[in-house]
């Protein structure tokens, strides 16, 4: 069974910090894996998405990295601003046979950023 | 395009009603889903189709239906509504491959 823990469960930090954000998953059979966003009342936004033969992507402030045969990813946002203040979910998508079926998340990040 | 679609936005029921939450996408995707999402619980899956006519269990399916009649449409049934239902339902879908999962805006509710 594919489980996905994020470590810290919440994180606060000053305005222009570097950040660290941690998914660890049980089942190395994934097919990819997919870092969100979500803000407090609104739906999630996809932030990278790393296929499972990729070992990172960045997409301005933010890098993702993959390590699939520890079972770990992280989230490294740079320069840290108040406008990251959000929950960050990481999610990966289950390897079945030479498919995919599902995706699961894990539990969140809650990340404030003070002025 | 305007992505997953989720009706209604809000709901509130009394325990023992039956309801459906909507889901439709225009991207033409393969795959869809449902979550629910509660305070302290993340994000939970409730059932899941990887294409129309297919469908299968998530996380935590008991109470619900789904059913998968074509590629846009995914509606989740709730046929006896309990207070343990009362959350904020998500719809995501994805594409072949390498697409991203995308959400739909949710749908909150409430069982008396």
């Amino acid at each position: 069974k594919q489980e996905v823990t994020q470590i810290p469960a919440a994180l606060s930090v000053p305005e222009g910090e570097n950040l660290v954000l941690n998914c660890s998953f049980t089942d190395s059979a994934i097919y990819n894996l997919q870092w969100f966003r979500q803000d407090p009342g609104k739906g999630l936004t996809s932030l990278l998405l790393i296929q499972s033969s990729q070992r990172e992507q960045t997409s301005g402030r933010l890098n993702a990295s993959l390590d699939k045969s520890s079972g770990r990813s992280t989230l490294y946002i740079a320069a840290s601003q108040p406008g990251d203040s959000a929950t960050y979910l990481c999610a990966v998508l289950r390897k079945r046979g030479t498919s995919y079926d599902k995706v699961i998340f894990g539990p969140g990040t809650s990340l404030s950023v003070i002025p | 395009n305007a992505g997953v679609t989720q009706t209604p936005k809000f709901q509130v029921l009394k325990t023992g009603q039956s309801m459906t939450l909507q889901c439709a996408q225009d991207m033409n995707h393969e795959y869809m889903s449902w979550y629910r999402q509660d305070p302290g619980m993340g994000l939970r899956l409730i059932h899941y189709s990887v294409g129309a006519g297919i469908t299968d269990q998530g996380e935590v399916p008991n109470g619900y239906n789904v059913s998968r009649s074509t590629t846009e449409d995914f509606p989740l049934r709730l046929l006896s509504a309990a207070p343990s239902q009362t959350s904020v339902y998500f719809c995501a879908s994805k594409g072949e491959w390498a697409n991203v999962l995308t959400f739909g805006a949710g749908s909150r509710l409430t069982v008396l």
